[in-house]
């Protein structure tokens, strides 16, 4: 059975702070996709990055970046000089190649970021 | 890109009413489809895969004749909320993929039901 732990229910940083989410999870399938979504107040769900389970190369977007090690099944997500605009709920999703597209989701992680 | 439209994105409703989400693929065909749930503070959780030509698959714990499920074409599914009542009140998302395992899913913008 696949499941996603994000153990940061809420995290408040200040502006221009560099902040970590966390990601763990677990499956048994070889073959499986790793996501995450940011979720602004208005609800709905802003895809950030899909990573599948053979590429382990860490990536990088502006501000946003990946940490994807097999080895301990995490998938964390970083966010560089924090800006207010940043605050949400993140989720890190699972999609296992023997469950189709279903994706289980952590549980979020709440950030605030204050000016 | 791909857009995923769900409509309406807010609806209230008596208890003992019905209520129908749609969700549709505007620029691509969608052979499934998913609806999740998402109560205030929490998680979004799988209630049904909806497949199109063919009953929906529900997860445990789902009332199936309470959560209509109708994926009539590749384009559209339905999710009516039978007999609503105030527990029913929660975020619904859906999301589809236009191919197999490897594609991406797309999300829609969801719909917050609140029943009185």
């Amino acid at each position: 059975a696949q499941k996603v732990t994000q153990a940061q229910t809420e995290i408040s940083v200040v502006e221009k702070e560099d902040v970590t989410l966390d990601c763990v999870y677990e499956t048994r399938d070889t073959t499986y996709y790793l996501f995450w979504y940011k979720q602004p107040p208005s609800g709905e769900l802003v895809f950030l990055i899909r990573r599948n389970s053979f590429d382990e190369q860490n990536e990088i977007s502006g501000r946003y970046s990946w940490n994807f090690q097999k080895s301990t099944s995490s998938f964390n997500f970083t966010i560089t000089a924090s800006q207010v605009v940043d605050s949400a709920v993140y989720f890190c999703a699972l999609s296992e190649e023997t469950s189709g597209s279903r994706l289980t989701f952590g549980e979020g992680t709440q950030l605030t970021v204050n000016p | 890109g791909a857009v995923v439209s769900q409509h309406p994105s807010w609806v209230i409703c008596k208890s003992g009413t019905s209520v129908k989400i749609e969700c549709r693929s505007l620029d691509f065909q969608a052979t499934t489809m998913f609806w999740y749930r998402q109560f205030p503070k929490q998680s979004l959780m799988l209630m049904a895969t909806s497949n199109e030509g063919s009953k929906a698959t529900y997860e445990q714990g789902v009332e199936k004749d309470k959560f209509l499920i109708n994926h009539a074409s590749l384009t559209l599914s339905t999710l009516t909320v039978t007999s609503a009542h105030p527990e029913d009140s929660s975020f619904y998302i859906c999301s589809a993929r236009d191919a197999g395992f490897n594609s991406p899913l797309h999300f829609g913008n969801g719909t917050r039901l609140t029943v009185t």
